[in-house]
């Protein structure tokens, strides 16, 4: 049974930084693409970060470009999102999802999500 | 970068057929996956590459995606499918490769 459990989530002030982690288990990640995918409160679904399966390639939304950065250890399983420069519209609940490759296949698995909150 | 539209509610009685529609540009040349979300909890892959079911999905679910519309129908509704539905697809264009609609609220 796959598992994803994201963590690190919390309240933090405006211009500060975050660490969130997203802990496998029942699939390796290491076969598989892993994104980051958020939702602000009452809004809808944003995909906001993918990786490679090996760390090649990632790619970020325009909004967090130059303050978020993905990054992986294939070894643990896990997945990592470190957030700088952190903004009010950066509150959303964070969610991993691995998907086979880079294109079209579909988010499968999702964890239940880590709750950001950035407010002074 | 691509854009995709739903309906922001759609509203269905018991036994009824719900048609949840998501619009884009040639959307019928990508593949579109449906999710459904319920209150407090993580969403649910229901349909992927328009038309395919992934395990334990009811048969009542299912897609179809043409021209410039992808489209979610669920037949016989039941109450317990009452949720937000979202579209998404993938945009190899834009720099945003993963896009999802605003989403549509079923309301039973």
């Amino acid at each position: 049974q796959v598992q994803l459990v994201e963590s690190g989530g919390g309240l933090v002030k405006p211009g500060g930084s975050l660490r969130l982690s997203c802990a496998a288990s029942g699939i390796t990640i290491s076969d598989n693409y892993m994104s980051w995918i958020r939702q602000a409160p009452g809004k809808g679904l944003e995909w906001i970060s993918y990786i490679s399966s090996r760390s090649v390639y990632t790619n970020y939304v325009d909004s967090v470009k130059g303050r978020f950065t993905i990054s992986r250890d294939n070894a643990k399983n896990s997945l990592y999102l470190q957030m700088n420069s952190l903004r009010a519209e950066d509150t959303a609940v964070y969610y991993c999802a691995p998907t086979k490759d880079a294109s079209g296949s579909p988010f499968e698995y999702w964890g239940q999500g880590t709750l950001v909150t950035v407010s002074s | 970068s691509y854009v995709l539209t739903q309906p922001p509610s759609v509203s269905v009685a018991p036994g009824e057929t719900a048609m949840i529609t998501c619009g884009g540009n040639n959307i019928g040349s990508k593949s579109v996956h449906w999710y459904q979300q319920k209150p407090g909890q993580a969403p649910v892959l229901v349909i992927y590459y328009d038309s395919d079911r992934p395990s334990g999905i009811p048969e009542r679910f299912s897609g179809s995606n043409s021209g410039n519309t992808a489209t979610l129908t669920i037949s016989r509704v039941e109450a317990g499918d009452e949720a937000d539905y979202y579209c998404q697809v993938w945009d190899g264009s834009s720099d945003h490769l993963r896009v999802f609609g605003g989403g549509t609220k079923l309301t039973v």
